[in-house]
């Protein structure tokens, strides 16, 4: 069956610090790949998308994915957070017929 | 750009009776709205996926009797919650693309409140 997976609920991170949030999906093609912000009682907003080409791409605020087909992933990367990061990050797969969304990785920012 | 508007913003409504809400899509043609629900603490549930001229699929545990949808054109689309009840509650998100194999565009969200 189809399944996003994003295995972390909660992840806590030093303002400053670099940052990783894991997605995996489970496929028998390789679907279109999202990622989501939900800042605090708002709806999504779109980071970034992969469809094919560069397996890193880049997306607003610094962020940035890599797509692995080889681990069947799509994980999300940072550099060096900031306070106002601190949101709910959704991975999502399009194959074609939907998006489905994974359980979100809460992400706190701390000083 | 594309942009997808949600209204209301917040509602409250009082056990058993309906609500409805509404999503409009601009700068681009919405050939397919997929409305979702996020329960609190839960992800994203799609609840339906709409196609232009085409009928709209259910997903497994939400009916077309529970969740009416209409979608006239290819820049409106509207859901009714009928007979809410406190397990609807939660946040329902229109999506709307020109496919529904690409980008959803999302709006803000519904949040409904049921006492």
């Amino acid at each position: 069956a189809q399944s996003v997976t994003q295995p972390d609920a909660r992840v806590t991170v030093s303002e400053g610090a670099s940052l990783q949030l894991r997605c995996k999906y489970s496929y028998s093609a390789t679907p279109y790949l999202f990622w989501y912000v939900q800042y605090p009682r708002q709806g999504l907003q779109l980071l970034l998308k992969y469809y094919s080409g560069d397996p890193v791409v880049q997306g607003v605020n610094g962020f940035e994915a890599e797509f692995s087909k080889s681990n069947s992933s799509f994980h999300l990367r940072k550099a060096s957070v900031h306070w106002s990061d601190s949101a709910v990050y959704f991975c999502s797969a399009n194959s074609g017929t939907y998006q489905r969304f994974g359980t979100g990785t809460k992400l706190q920012v701390v000083p | 750009g594309a942009l997808v508007y949600q209204y209301p913003r917040r509602t409250i409504c009082k056990s058993g009776t309906s609500m409805r809400m509404e999503c409009q899509a601009v700068g681009f043609q919405a050939t397919s709205v997929a409305w979702y629900r996020q329960s609190p603490q839960k992800t994203f549930e799609l609840i339906a996926l709409s196609t232009v001229n085409s009928a709209i699929k259910y997903e497994q545990n939400f009916t077309q009797e529970k969740f009416p949808i209409s979608h006239p054109n290819l820049s409106f689309s509207s859901m009714t919650v009928l007979n809410a009840y406190l397990e609807d509650r939660g946040l329902y998100l229109c999506g709307a693309g020109t496919t529904s194999a690409e980008t959803l565009y999302f709006g803000s969200g519904t949040r409904l409140t049921v006492l």
